[in-house]
């Protein structure tokens, strides 16, 4: 099955800079790949996803980019502002109704 | 309007005791899920459901039972309550079968076995 390791857990940076998390994935027939935001006591929120015929996608001050042949892709938060702290959770998956397989999450602070 | 919801949003019960999770979606979706979230936050399938039939059934104690009556709602019945079923349950919703179809997921139960 699909395994998906995301990096780093937890991530501190000053408010204003930039913001990057890394995933790599396992299985070579997944094909979507989403990334949640989860802020406390709330389910994760679709922030912004790419598909595998796409390498890079970009969301106000949000872009991912895919790499297939090396079965990693990013998030990169620009700008970043206190609300964008929260845990961001990477994800993958393959063909059919499947389940995402998830990151272990990453624990975003923005420093004032 | 909330997207996803369920209900309750906390339960507190006893060890042995059997519960449901109730989950609803208005997104007019075909396909619901069920996670589960552990305390060190990590996301696992648990079930997934497309037009009211079972599609993934994940390694998961046959205590625990999804029943759907409508391609609206997905619940989910725990017998016989273990300390380890400790968690957080999301439930979500996606149209259709295709993978990559976004998911959508409601706030969470936050179950406690005392």
């Amino acid at each position: 099955g699909e395994n998906v390791e995301q990096h780093p857990s937890t991530l501190s940076v000053q408010e204003g800079d930039s913001a990057v998390i890394k995933c790599t994935y396992s299985d070579s027939a997944s094909n979507y790949f989403p990334w949640y935001k989860q802020e406390l006591g709330k389910g994760p929120q679709l922030i912004i996803d790419i598909r595998s015929n796409v390498g890079e996608k970009k969301d106000q001050r949000i872009a991912v980019t895919l790499n297939k042949t090396a079965k990693h892709f990013s998030l990169h938060i620009t700008e970043t502002q206190p609300e964008d702290s929260a845990v961001y959770f990477c994800a993958a998956i393959g063909g059919g109704a499947d389940g995402l397989t998830f990151g272990k999450g990453t624990h975003l602070i923005i420093q004032p | 309007d909330t997207a996803v919801s369920q209900t309750p949003k906390y339960l507190v019960t006893q060890m042995g005791n059997d519960k449901s999770i109730k989950c609803e979606q208005n997104l007019g979706h075909d396909t619901m899920y069920w996670y589960k979230q552990d305390s060190k936050k990590f996301l696992k399938i648990m079930f997934s459901y497309n037009n009211k039939e079972l599609i993934i059934n994940e390694t998961v104690p046959n205590r625990f039972s999804p029943k759907s009556p409508d391609k609206a709602h997905l619940n989910l019945h725990i017998n016989s309550l273990e300390l380890g079923d400790s968690a957080v349950y999301f439930c979500a919703s996606s149209r259709g079968v295709d993978s990559n179809q976004p998911q959508h997921f409601g706030d969470g139960t936050r179950l406690s076995i005392l």
